[in-house]
């Protein structure tokens, strides 16, 4: 069981550029949540997703930043046109139905904005 | 509005002495706090789930209990690879139905000295 998978570990953008974020769930798992943590930050809710769908984004900014997380194949976190306050650790969490066994967390993206 | 403050934020014990982390927490109505390790560059890793007043949960020198207005960590005889950021996490009951939203705490870093 490998756990929840996140690529790239480290990802450099310039600004104005896109990036995005990959996460493959633990698996059995079906549901996926993203946290964004800033530096000396505790972890702040995104979203979570469902396959094909979102369930609650109420942690998203409001422009740039969209998830997704297709029938087949990981989940997308994708921000476009990055500002260096985009500049943080982006966690994955995966967790089964019912949610009341913890999440299991990623490894994270680190993504530095130049 | 619903938080977590933990405290101390950082603390510095010989191994084999024990002490407690404090969580306490403001949320209306809580579905379940979570507490959670994170090693430096790595996700959080799930220690505990409570959901009710008077719960305790234990795991080799960890212990976790739960009051209606906060929840302890104790520590007993600690090692220096206890040595990592201890995270808590509350999830309330009012999120449309959402489990994903978790709620943490900046966490509690805590360096065992042998």
């Amino acid at each position: 069981n490998a756990g929840v998978m996140q690529n790239p570990r480290h990802l450099v953008r310039r600004r104005g550029q896109e990036a995005r974020l990959r996460c493959s769930p633990m698996k059995g798992h079906s549901h996926v949540y993203w946290y964004r943590q800033l530096p000396e930050e505790g972890l702040k809710f995104m979203v979570y997703l469902q396959k094909e769908n979102i369930i609650d984004e109420s942690g998203m900014p409001k422009e740039r930043f969209s998830a997704e997380f297709p029938k087949e194949g990981p989940s997308i976190l994708r921000i476009q046109q990055v500002v260096r306050g985009d500049s943080a650790a982006y966690f994955c969490a995966s967790s089964d139905r019912t949610g009341n066994y913890g999440y299991t967390f990623g490894s994270g993206t680190r993504l530095t904005v130049v | 509005e619903d938080q977590v403050t933990q405290s101390p934020e950082a603390l510095r014990l010989q191994e084999g002495e024990s002490s407690s982390l404090n969580c306490s927490y403001t949320v209306s109505g809580l579905r379940g706090l979570f507490w959670y390790r994170q090693d430096p560059g790595k996700g959080p890793e799930f220690l505990f789930t409570l959901y009710s007043a008077g719960e305790e949960k234990e795991k080799e020198r960890l212990k976790a209990t739960l009051t209606k207005k906060e929840s302890f960590l104790h520590i007993t005889a600690p090692k220096p690879e206890d040595s990592a950021t201890y995270l808590c996490a509350v999830q309330g009951l009012n999120y449309g139905g959402s489990q994903g939203n978790l709620i943490f705490g900046k966490g509690t870093k805590l360096s065992v000295k042998p």
